[in-house]
């Protein structure tokens, strides 16, 4: 498997402007999140999925975040209008069903640069 | 919202030295996990410890839990400028893994 892969890597964007990042999980993971990291803030978890079904959005900043998950290989994260602050790294990861035994994989992430 | 807190913050030492991180955490967990960051990149997973366990090893690194204490601790013994990264701690629990702010760990050669 060739792990999790998140588009486009980097993003420069202008205030304003519609975002919107991509992520292919590993094929058999049930779960998929998306996290934000910043300097100020660290690692925060904006909304998980299980089987294609968003679980806790109560990350998510504000209604301009917006993510969905069609089906089980594809999730997407919506930022419309996208604003300064929301300049960040932003990280997909996914998982199976043991929680006991095996952590997350991640992507390499999107970094987000909005201008 | 940040469930852990590592220490120290940043960590230099020489290669070939153990480096030891510590991550204290809040509310109770099914598990704890480690995860390391090279600059630039993805966080990969190095070892996860449950909540029933004392202490776990995988290569160099060693981990031990006190929940009691609500602590844990990251051991890498002789490091290698390979190590130099950011590491973090992630505890889960209710479903959520929640990370600490991480420890910036320099392996001078």
């Amino acid at each position: 498997d060739a792990g999790v892969i998140q588009s486009p890597r980097h993003e420069v964007t202008e205030m304003g402007q519609e975002v919107t990042l991509r992520c292919k999980p590993i094929s058999g993971h049930d779960y998929l999140f998306w996290y934000r990291q910043t300097m100020m803030r660290g690692l925060e978890l904006l909304i998980y999925f299980n089987n294609n079904v968003p679980i806790d959005d109560s990350g998510m900043p504000e209604d301009r975040f917006s993510a969905k998950m069609p089906n089980a290989s594809f999730s997407t994260l919506k930022i419309q209008p996208s604003e300064p602050r929301d300049s960040a790294v932003y990280f997909c990861a996914s998982r199976g069903r043991d929680t006991y035994n095996y952590g997350y994989t991640f992507g390499s992430g999107t970094r987000l640069t909005v201008v | 919202s940040q469930q852990g807190e590592e220490d120290p913050q940043a960590l230099s030492i020489q290669e070939g030295e153990n480096a030891t991180m510590n991550c204290s955490y809040k509310t109770s967990i099914n598990n704890l996990q480690w995860y390391r960051q090279n600059s630039g990149r993805g966080l990969v997973h190095l070892i996860l410890i449950r909540s029933n366990e004392r202490e776990k090893h995988s290569g160099r690194l060693r981990v031990t839990l006190d929940t009691s204490k609500k602590s844990s601790s990251l051991l890498i013994t002789a490091s290698r400028a390979a190590d130099t990264a950011s590491y973090f701690c992630a505890t889960f629990g209710a479903q959520k893994l929640v990370f600490g702010q991480g420890t910036r760990l320099t392996i001078n050669p």
